[in-house]
Parts: C-alpha cells; structure tokens; sequence
C-alpha cells in the first residue's frame, strides 16, 4: 500500500512569491491535514479537509488556503510568502480507522523562503 | 484554547538508560492521546491511548495515560542510539472534533553510545 505522497520535496521561493504544495493521500483515506513544523517548534494545525470540504482551519492567515480534490488529494497554497513561513509542511492522511490508528504523515516540503 | 505540553524538551542520554516522557493537556473534548517518533522528516506511529491507567507496550517502549490528572508518560528502557527522536504527543477531540489531533511541541531525545 503506498503511503502519503507529497511534492515537491523541497522548494525555495523569494519573499512576495506564491508556494503551492501537493499531497496524495492513502488510497481509501478521505481527510487530509496539513500541519506547518518550523524549526524547533511542534506541528501546528493548519488545515484539515475531508470529503472536499474544509472543516478547520488554524490560527494563520489567510493567504495560507488549499483545496481537496475529487479524489481526496489536496494543496497548499501559500500566498505573498514571507521569510517566517520557511518550514517543514506535513501532510497526513486519516480514514474511519483514525480513532484507533491516528493520521498516517507524509515526509513533508521544505519550503525555504529567501 | 486547547494545550498540549510536552516535558522536557529535550534530554540527552547514554545507551542502556531509561528514559520517561511527559505529556499533559487540555482540550475541550477529549477522545484520544498519541505518540509519534519523528526522526527525519515523517512522524511515525507508535501508540494511541484512550483507557486511564491501561498500559501499552511495544518491545522496550510503553506508555500509560492518566485521563483524571491529565497526562500520559513515554518510557524507553534500555536506550539504543537508534531511539534518538523527536518524540510528539498529540491529543485528539480538541476543537470539538475528535479526527483533529493537537500536537506538542515534542521531546528531542538523543541517546549517545
């Protein structure tokens, strides 16, 4: 079974510049979350879809947006970036089991902002 | 607001100790608490807990949640370099749903040979 996919790996923008980010889910998993780890700090919770609806979104402003897709995979946009939104973006997948199995994560984009 | 807190934030050890990690929390709704170990990039699973006071144990790894008190413990025994960690729990039924988990700032755990 393959696990959450995201790409690109790594991506450096200029400050002012628009970032999109992508994840595919395991097969079978309807929501998607998106979690921003900047460097030394924890996961904080940006965005969760499922069923192609957003449901929650975090504490961050609005040029961070995204979308899911008919087949459940979904993006991150992030708008006019700034040199602090340079981080590790986690993308996890669940499906009716996560109540006993928790989110399965991807390996992340780097996005490093100059 | 929901909280999860995670001590210490980090802790650097020699091969064959014994390590606990502490994770306390409040959220509005609780239904789960987790533990992942992040060693380069994607957090993997390792235990979820949703009983008080039932252990879970996987090899030399074991964690207890205490739902009256509010918080849960990681213990590693007999250490290997390969442990070596971010060690993160997360919390779910924060924000009145219980499919979107809360993460804390997590535990480098580095363990010298």
């Amino acid at each position: 079974e393959a696990g959450v996919t995201q790409s690109p790996t790594h991506l450096i923008k200029t400050r002012g510049q628009q970032a999109t980010l992508r994840c595919s889910p395991i097969s079978g998993h309807t929501s998607v979350y998106w979690y921003q780890q900047a460097l030394g700090l924890g996961l904080q919770f940006l965005l969760w879809y499922d069923e192609g609806e957003e449901r929650n979104r975090g504490n961050f402003p609005p040029r961070f947006s995204g979308r899911q897709f008919p087949n459940y995979s979904s993006e991150l946009n992030v708008n006019a970036l700034e040199l602090e939104d340079s981080a590790l973006y986690l993308c996890a997948s669940s499906g009716e089991g996560v109540l006993h199995y928790g989110y399965t994560f991807g390996s992340g984009t780097r996005l490093t902002v100059v | 607001e929901d909280k999860v807190v995670q001590s210490p934030l980090s802790l650097v050890v020699h091969e064959g100790d014994t390590v606990t990690l502490n994770c306390s929390y409040e959220v509005t709704n609780f239904r789960s608490l987790l533990w992942y170990k992040q060693e380069k990039k994607a957090p993997t699973f390792l235990f979820m807990l949703t009983s008080s006071g039932i252990e879970k144990k996987s090899g030399r790894l074991s964690s207890i949640l205490d739902k009256k008190e509010l918080f849960s413990i990681l213990n590693i025994t007999a250490t290997q370099t390969g442990d070596s960690a971010v060690y993160l729990c997360a919390v779910g039924g924060s924000s009145g749903s219980a499919r979107q988990l809360t993460f804390g700032s997590g535990t480098q755990l580095t363990v010298l040979p």
